[in-house]
């Protein structure tokens, strides 16, 4: 079964910075293309980064380059977000998810929360 | 990049089968789409991918409730014999090398 467990939300001062990690089981891991996706309260879902297998390829969404650094660590299972000069605009549940073949989203994590605020 | 459109809101009785549309940008009317579930309170769930020729694939343990079509710039969900539980937002999603883009999602009210 396929498994993806988010983790390392947290309330983080405006400026700050969080890492967030995802656990993968149930699939090889290293062989799929994997992304970040974020909601914000109240809101839809928006693309944040995604990172190709081996990892040499890394694209993001606008707002966060420069900001925020997809890595992946294939011998852990695991995905990470490192989010730095966090906004409050940042505030959301992050979700990891899984991509079939570098294209559509086929499995989501539970999601973790950021809260950035003062 | 593409862009895609949903309407805000859809509703339908318990029972009945309901239609919700994802319309792809110009310029980008070949893509495919997959359509995701979220339920109140819950993370968004994989449905199914539904490619250019309509033809589509679903995800695991997906109920044959549901399926999906397309025609030209158009990809759709179909929801048959409505229940409760179907009641949530759905959203569509698109793709390309360096971007993924969703839609805004439709609210699906069961009445």
């Amino acid at each position: 079964e396929v498994q993806l467990v988010d983790s390392g939300g947290d309330l983080v001062q405006p400026g700050g910075s969080l890492r967030l990690s995802c656990e993968a089981s149930g699939f090889t891991f290293s062989l799929y293309h994997m992304t970040w996706v974020r909601q914000a309260p109240g809101k839809g879902l928006e693309w944040v980064a995604n990172i190709n297998p081996g990892g040499r390829a890394k694209y993001s969404v606008g707002s966060v380059k420069g900001r925020f650094t997809i890595s992946r660590d294939d011998a852990k299972n695991s995905l990470y977000l490192q989010m730095n000069s966090l906004r409050v605009d940042d505030t959301a549940v992050y979700y990891c998810a899984r991509q079939k073949f570098g294209g559509q989203i086929d499995y989501w994590g539970q999601g973790t929360l950021v809260t950035v605020s003062s | 990049q593409p862009v895609l459109t949903q309407s805000p809101s859809a509703s339908a009785s318990l029972g009945a089968s309901v239609k919700l549309t994802c319309t792809l940008s110009s310029g980008h009317t070949t893509y495919p789409i997959a359509w995701h579930q979220q339920q109140p309170e819950k993370g968004p769930r994989y449905l199914m991918k539904i490619n250019t020729d309509g033809s589509h694939s679903e995800g695991d343990g997906i109920p044959d409730r549901f399926s999906g079509s397309g025609s030209g710039a158009e990809r759709y969900l179909t929801i048959s014999r409505l229940q409760s539980e179907d009641e949530a937002d759905y959203y569509c999603q698109t793709w390309d090398t360096d971007i993924h883009v969703f839609g805004r999602g439709t609210h699906l009210t069961v009445l």
